[in-house]
C-alpha cells in the first residue's frame, strides 16, 4: 500500500450503532488530520494530530472521538450520530508538524450515512 | 477573518477549450496558496501552490495559477482541458498564524465532448 489508505470506503449505520473509521499512512509524515466534507461546504478540520498528540478539536461533538496509536494509524471512533453527520470523511497527512504551508496528502475517504 | 472564495459552484467547458477557476481570498498578509483537486472516488491532490517569488506558478498535469496581491486572487488555468480534467477543485490559504488551511467551497468542472 501506498500514500494514506481509509477503511470502510462506504458505511451505513444506525443512530445508535457504534463504528470506527480507519486511516493508515505509509509516507511517514508526523501530522494527521481528519476533515468532513459535506456537499456545497469547505472542507471542516475536525482533529489534528502531531507526533500522536492531539494538538486541535475544532469544537467537534463529543460523538465523534478521535485515536492515534501511532504516527501511521488514525481512528475515528462514531457514536449515537445523527442524520447530519453523513458526509465525506477524509484522512490526511503531512510531513513535519501541522502546518500552514505543509502539502497535506489525503486518502480517498470515508461516505458515512447514517440513518 | 481569513476567507476564501470559489465564486463558481460549477463551470461547464468544451473539450480543447481554455479554462480559469477563481479563487480570491480575505486576509491582511501575503498567505500560502493552494490548488487541490478531487477526482470522482478520491481524496484531494495537490495541483500548485505558492509561498513567494514568482507569482505565476506552474503544476501538474499542465495547469498554471497566477497570484495577484492587487487583487487578493489565485486564479487556476490550463490552456486546454482534456476530459480526464473533470472534478472538483479546491483553493486553499494558509496563513502563519495559525496552522490549519482555509479551504474555498470547491468549483466542480464539468468537461463537454
Amino acid at each position: 500500500e501506498t500514500g494514506v489508505t481509509q477503511t470502510p470506503r462506504h458505511l451505513v449505520m444506525g443512530m445508535t450503532n457504534k463504528k470506527s473509521l480507519k486511516c493508515e499512512q505509509h509516507l511517514g509524515h508526523n501530522a494527521m488530520y481528519w476533515y468532513k466534507q459535506s456537499a456545497k461546504k469547505p472542507l471542516e478540520l475536525m482533529f489534528v494530530y502531531n507526533f500522536k498528540e492531539q494538538t486541535e478539536n475544532n469544537s467537534v461533538p463529543s460523538r465523534f472521538s478521535p485515536e492515534c496509536p501511532n504516527s501511521s494509524h488514525l481512528f475515528l471512533h462514531l457514536h449515537t450520530l445523527q442524520p447530519e453527520d453523513s458526509a465525506l470523511y477524509l484522512c490526511a497527512s503531512s510531513p513535519g508538524g501541522p502546518s500552514s504551508y505543509n502539502e497535506q496528502f489525503f486518502g480517498p475517504g470515508t461516505r458515512l450515512t447514517v440513518l | 477573518a481569513q476567507s476564501v472564495t470559489q465564486p463558481d459552484i460549477h463551470i461547464t467547458v468544451s473539450e480543447g477549450a481554455s479554462l480559469e477557476l477563481r479563487c480570491n481570498y480575505s486576509y491582511g498578509a501575503t498567505p500560502y496558496l493552494f490548488w487541490y483537486v478531487q477526482s470522482p472516488g478520491q481524496g484531494l491532490q495537490l495541483l500548485l501552490k505558492y509561498f513567494s517569488g514568482d507569482t505565476l506558478v506552474q503544476g501538474i498535469k499542465g495547469f498554471e495559477a497566477e497570484f495577484k496581491r492587487s487583487q487578493s486572487s489565485f486564479n487556476l488555468r490550463k490552456p486546454s482541458v482534456h476530459w480526464s480534467d473533470a472534478a472538483e477543485y479546491f483553493c486553499a490559504v494558509g496563513v502563519d498564524s495559525n496552522y490549519q488551511l482555509i479551504w474555498g467551497a470547491g468549483t466542480k468542472l464539468i468537461i463537454k465532448p
